[in-house]
């Protein structure tokens, strides 16, 4: 069984730019979670899905990040237009019932 | 509102000695529980999680870590530290199956030889 994917690994773009990133879940898993972490500090939460629906987005930093997921598949975090302060870890994960969340290896966001 | 302390963000062990990663949460209900590891260049993988079940939970290589309500910690042990086990370590909480898990700031594991 594939575990969760996302891409790209790594991403450096300038102040202003746009930048997507994408999340593919374990095939069957209903939730899906974006969490970030930017150097030096704890893990936040973004945002939660279930199926196509966004259930929780009370992290989201601000209206410059927009989370979608087509169809309860994959989803995809844009950030537009990127600041300094966006770069961080980007972490997708899911789970089929809630306890465990399996996480993907993250999307390194550098922006400069 | 939720939060989780790790104390020490560097914790520093010979190999075989024990090795003690200390969690405590702020809740006033008992939550779901979680220790995940993040080992280089790599993403996060759950260590153990404690669900209301035993307050005793064993973990992957070797880990385990005690639920104790009355001291609001979920500390992580192993008898014998291994080289391998070099990484960082989160421990995190959640208040449902379903909700945002809150994390503490990590502690990364050194392995002396």
């Amino acid at each position: 069984e594939a575990g969760v994917t996302q891409f790209p690994s790594h991403s450096v773009i300038e102040k202003g730019q746009t930048v997507t990133l994408r999340c593919d879940p374990i095939s069957g898993h209903d939730n899906l979670y974006w969490y970030r972490r930017v150097m030096g500090k704890e893990i936040k939460f973004l945002l939660h899905f279930v199926k196509e629906s966004k259930q929780d987005e009370s992290g989201m930093p601000n209206n410059r990040f927009l989370a979608e997921r087509t169809g309860g598949t994959y989803s995809t975090l844009k950030v537009q237009p990127a600041e300094l302060e966006d770069s961080g870890v980007y972490f997708c994960a899911s789970s089929h019932l809630g306890y465990e969340q399996y996480f993907g290896p993250g999307t390194r966001l550098t922006v400069t | 509102a939720q939060s989780v302390t790790q104390l020490g963000s560097h914790v520093s062990v010979s190999e075989g000695a024990l090795v003690l990663l200390r969690c405590n949460y702020s809740s006033s209900v008992p939550p779901y529980l979680f220790w995940y590891v993040q080992y280089p260049n790599q993403g996060l993988q759950l260590l153990l999680k404690y669900t209301s079940a035993a307050t005793l939970v064993k973990g992957i290589n070797g880990f385990e870590a005690e639920f104790k309500k009355s001291e609001t910690s979920f500390h992580l042990t192993k008898p014998s530290a291994h080289m391998s086990d070099a990484a960082e370590y989160f421990c995190a909480v959640s208040m449902d199956s379903n909700y945002q898990l809150i994390w503490g700031a990590g502690t990364k594991l050194i392995i002396k030889p």
